[in-house]
């Protein structure tokens, strides 16, 4: 079975400081996808940031990167500059490639607070 | 963008009482709903997963006759928390989504209360 482990309950950083959130996961699949998900107070979910496992090039959305070592089973996501609206709790998730009818799996999350 | 709803956004109920929630897909054909639970400060448990016009698919350890699904149109789905306690008090979260997207969209969450 695919899980995805998240070491960090909680992190913070200064405001337009950079943090790094960590992911691992473990899969027999050869091709899926890798998800960043913010939750804020409000607890809507919102995509950040998606990994296809077949690119190896690192996906990028403006202030948010991820650094996908594949071998390793790895997904972690940087956030530069950070600011105040980014506080939220991150889940990591994965879901296996064919599309987005198979479930995702999802980390416990990282509860990421940001001091101005 | 895909846009996902869900109906009540917080409902408080009697022990015993049966409790609906309604997840709409505004904008887009859903053919695959999810529902999930989130206890305070933890992550999503996926409860069950549902196709248009064909029965749910439960997760191991959800009660299928306690959270009933139902997802008749290609927009709309509903669960039913039946005969509610007061354990059954959580944040309940659907997603849908649809060949056409690589990725599930979310509702804004149901805040169910019993009492």
């Amino acid at each position: 079975a695919q899980t995805v482990t998240q070491s960090q309950p909680e992190m913070s950083v200064q405001e337009a400081e950079t943090v790094t959130l960590s992911c691992t996961y473990d899969t027999s699949e050869s091709d899926y996808y890798l998800f960043w998900y913010k939750q804020p107070p409000s607890r809507q979910m919102i995509l950040v940031i998606r990994q296809e496992a077949y690119k190896q090039q690192n996906a990028t959305e403006n202030r948010f990167s991820v650094n996908f070592q594949k071998a390793a089973k790895s997904f972690s996501l940087k956030i530069s500059d950070s600011q105040l609206g980014d506080a939220a709790m991150y889940f990591c998730a994965y879901t296996k490639s064919g599309g987005s009818n198979y479930k995702l799996t999802f980390g416990k999350g990282t509860l990421l607070t940001v001091n101005p | 963008g895909a846009v996902v709803s869900q109906h009540p956004s917080w409902v408080i109920c009697k022990s015993g009482t049966s409790v609906k929630i309604e997840c709409r897909s505004l904008d887009f054909q859903a053919t695959t709903m999810f529902w999930y639970r989130q206890f305070p400060k933890q992550s999503l448990m996926l409860m069950a997963t549902s196709n248009e016009g064909s029965k749910a698919t439960y997760e191991q350890g959800v009660e299928k006759d306690k959270f009933l699904i139902n997802h008749a149109s290609l927009t709309l789905s509903t669960l039913t928390v039946t005969s509610a306690h007061p354990e059954d008090s959580s944040f309940y979260i659907c997603s849908a989504s649809s060949p056409r997207y690589n990725e599930q969209f979310f509702g804004p969450g149901t805040r169910l209360t019993v009492l």
